[in-house]
């Protein structure tokens, strides 16, 4: 079982549309998760971070935790031709600050 | 507004050659990592540093190692490079359990 596992996609979204994306990962003691966008050819960039279950708003975007399910979640609202992008989650690895990475979930908002 | 920065954005090297990949933080980070992303295969952590003069491996440090003689500064070191180290090299920083912050990556060619 991988550590961090994410659908590969792409999922396709037709603009103002809703995006949702998932995530599970397999170390129980993790706290710390994130969210990063990734554009072709560049570098992550941090979108997100939540820490406690339930859920966490920034603008358009929300994050949802669910510890005892092992699951976290990205919903973007509004979506827009601009948010396709990959998109990355990561979680803290055994109460370290290590980091372990999705492979990605690829985005695709359709105008 | 730049906070970490990687010495180079392209770079193309021989076969064998020693190269040196440099990464500087100007937010006081204890932690510094040097990851690879490949098509497919996601972000793997290669080496990491939480202090000073300290490294620990991650998961694929063969053919790689690292110097971390001021905080700011982590670099990383291809003792001999070889076309299967052809890759882009991202380099992240972050204090305590805080998301990492990326460089804006080094795209390195080995021929």
């Amino acid at each position: 079982q991988k550590e961090v596992e994410q659908n590969s996609g792409p999922l396709s979204v037709p603009e103002g549309a809703i995006a949702s994306l998932n995530c599970t990962y397999s170390d129980r003691g993790s706290q710390s998760f994130f969210w990063y966008r990734q554009y072709s050819g560049k570098s992550p960039e941090l979108i997100m971070s939540i820490y406690s279950n339930g859920d966490k708003e920034d603008g358009r975007f929300t994050a949802q935790l669910n510890k005892a399910s092992q699951y976290v979640s990205l919903l973007i609202r509004d979506s827009q031709p601009s948010d396709s992008a990959t998109y990355l989650c990561a979680v803290n690895w055994q109460y370290g600050n290590k980091l372990v990475f999705g492979a990605g979930t690829i985005l695709r908002v359709k105008s | 507004d730049v906070k970490v920065t990687q010495s180079s954005r392209y770079l193309v090297k021989r076969t064998g050659e020693k190269v040196f990949l440099e990464c500087v933080q100007d937010m006081d980070h204890e932690n510094m990592f040097w990851y690879r992303q490949d098509p497919g295969l996601g972000l793997r952590l290669i080496y990491f540093s939480y202090d000073v003069k300290m490294k620990e491996k991650g998961d694929i440090p063969e053919g790689y190692s690292v110097s971390r003689e001021k905080k700011e500064r982590f670099s990383l070191i291809l003792e001999s490079a070889s076309t299967n180290q052809t890759s882009m090299y991202l380099c992240a920083s972050s204090s305590g359990t805080r998301g990492y912050t990326f460089g804006s990556g080094t795209r390195l060619t080995v021929v």
